[in-house]
């Protein structure tokens, strides 16, 4: 059973960079077909998708957020990460990973339990 | 990207069926079969109910179902049960290579 748990500080000063972690287990994070997924939820409202990686470091990005986003991915550790920089209050969110099953089609059936990130001074 | 519209709220009794639609564009909902369903209550991670367009996973129930016409996607719980009460979103895959959220919908068993 795949299991993935974010990791990282709760909270991060305005026009710094938010950086979290997902690290995988349970399975291989180098699985063909996977994709590695980065998914955030302001608070009460909807899910935004922020972007995904595939083990070769391919990656592709909501285009709203791609000036100020990175995902990268650490095949040796089993992990992948999400920086995220210049933030604003307007990024406090809860951060979820999530395994695309689906060849990158949005196949989500793995998740973490999403980590809330507060951008304040 | 503007993100797929969902109704705010669907409401329904114990037992009946109720329907969340999700509209797009030709660019994603309309162009391709794939359209997955999350189930999320309050305080917990998002859960797969059904994806490419009609497919459920393994373990979730029957009684959620999945449909396209044109640029609307639907989902359909039938039997509805008090464990339904819960958000729905509604994603897609789109011609830019990324994926798309709905607006999510609020389901409230009367």
């Amino acid at each position: 059973q795949v299991q993935l748990q974010e990791s990282g500080p709760g909270l991060v000063k305005p026009s710094q960079t938010l950086s979290l972690t997902c690290t995988v287990s349970g399975g291989s994070i180098s699985s063909g077909g996977d994709y590695w997924s980065w998914i955030r939820q302001h608070p009460e409202k909807g899910l935004e998708w922020i972007g995904y990686i595939y083990y070769t470091g391919s990656t592709y990005y909501n285009p709203s957020l791609k000036s100020r986003v990175t995902i990268s991915v650490d095949t040796s550790k089993n992990q992948f990460s999400l920086e995220l920089r210049s933030v604003t209050a307007a990024d406090t969110a809860i951060y979820y990973c999530a395994r695309d099953q689906g060849d990158g089609y949005g196949i989500l059936g793995y998740w973490g339990q999403g980590t809330l990130v507060t951008v304040s001074s | 990207q503007s993100a797929l519209t969902q109704p705010a709220s669907v409401s329904g009794s114990p037992g009946q069926s109720i329907t969340i639609s999700c509209t797009g564009t030709s660019s994603d909902v309309g162009g391709y079969n794939y359209v997955s369903w999350y189930q999320q209550h309050p305080g917990k991670a998002p859960k797969l109910m059904i994806y490419e367009v009609s497919n459920r996973p393994s373990g979730v129930s029957i009684r959620f179902s999945g449909s396209k016409s044109g640029n609307t996607a639907s989902l359909t719980i039938s039997g509805l049960q008090v464990e339904d009460e819960a958000d729905y979103y509604c994603s897609s895959y789109t011609s830019s290579s990324t994926l798309l959220f709905g607006t999510g919908t609020r389901v409230t068993v009367l």
